[in-house]
């Protein structure tokens, strides 16, 4: 149990649709990052955020997008849904900016985009 | 690519015996971080190396790194049916803030 909690945990969306996926922190940690594990697959960095502000992108379109509270709990958004972007998100909660402990990951919420 | 590269890619044994996996990566590193994930759920961190170690253990885990190589090694003694899981190598390059994952190895582990 590593005390970072995702929802939910399960979705079906139709192609078009916008969806938000939501992450709390672990108790102390202020920085969370987001990936996308396509089936069969290693996770893919979407972005990360510190202390409310976006701190590093990966190789996602726009439509990704993200939000972290003062309370460092964090939000990922994706509008105008993709066949493809049919996955596992994952949250991994952490303390700094840079990668230099472990990460705690949620349990993920399994998107299908039908 | 930069990512950790896993290998073998798919592994089966027996209970009991020892479990040995690989990662390559091509860019130098920070650190580098093991992952072990039940199912298609959340990942658990089992061990982090840092580029100046070169060997760490963890109960039955045991992780060295050589630089020089560009690659380093999860070995898992005397598995159990519950190791059974994928394994995922994920490096971490200086002044970034991203763990980048290869693609992991499967491990079943027959009782």
């Amino acid at each position: 149990e590593t005390g970072v909690t995702q929802s939910p945990t399960h979705l079906i969306k139709t192609r078009g649709q916008q969806v938000t996926l939501r992450c709390s922190s672990q108790s102390g940690h202020n920085t969370v990052s987001w990936y996308q594990q396509a089936l069969g697959q290693g996770p893919q960095f979407i972005f990360q955020y510190y202390r409310e502000e976006e701190n590093g992108r990966g190789n996602f379109p726009p439509r990704f997008s993200g939000l972290q509270f003062p309370n460092y709990s964090s939000e990922l958004n994706v509008n105008a849904l993709e066949l493809d972007d049919s996955a596992l998100y994952l949250c991994a909660s952490s303390s700094g900016n840079q990668m230099n402990t472990e990460a705690f990951f949620g349990q993920g919420t399994r998107l299908t985009v039908v | 690519s930069q990512q950790g590269e896993e290998d073998p890619q798919a592994l089966s044994i027996q209970e009991g015996e020892n479990a040995t996996m690989n990662c390559s990566y091509k860019t130098s590193i920070n650190n580098l971080q093991w992952y072990r994930q039940n199912s298609g759920r959340g990942l658990v961190h089992l061990i982090l190396i840092r580029s100046n170690e070169r060997e760490k253990h963890s109960g039955r885990l045991r992780v060295t790194l050589d630089t020089s190589k560009k690659s380093s090694s999860l070995l898992i003694t005397a598995s159990r049916a519950a190791d059974t899981a994928s394994y995922f190598c994920a490096t971490v390059f200086y002044g970034n803030n991203r763990l980048a994952f290869g693609k992991g190895n499967q491990v079943v582990v027959i009782p």
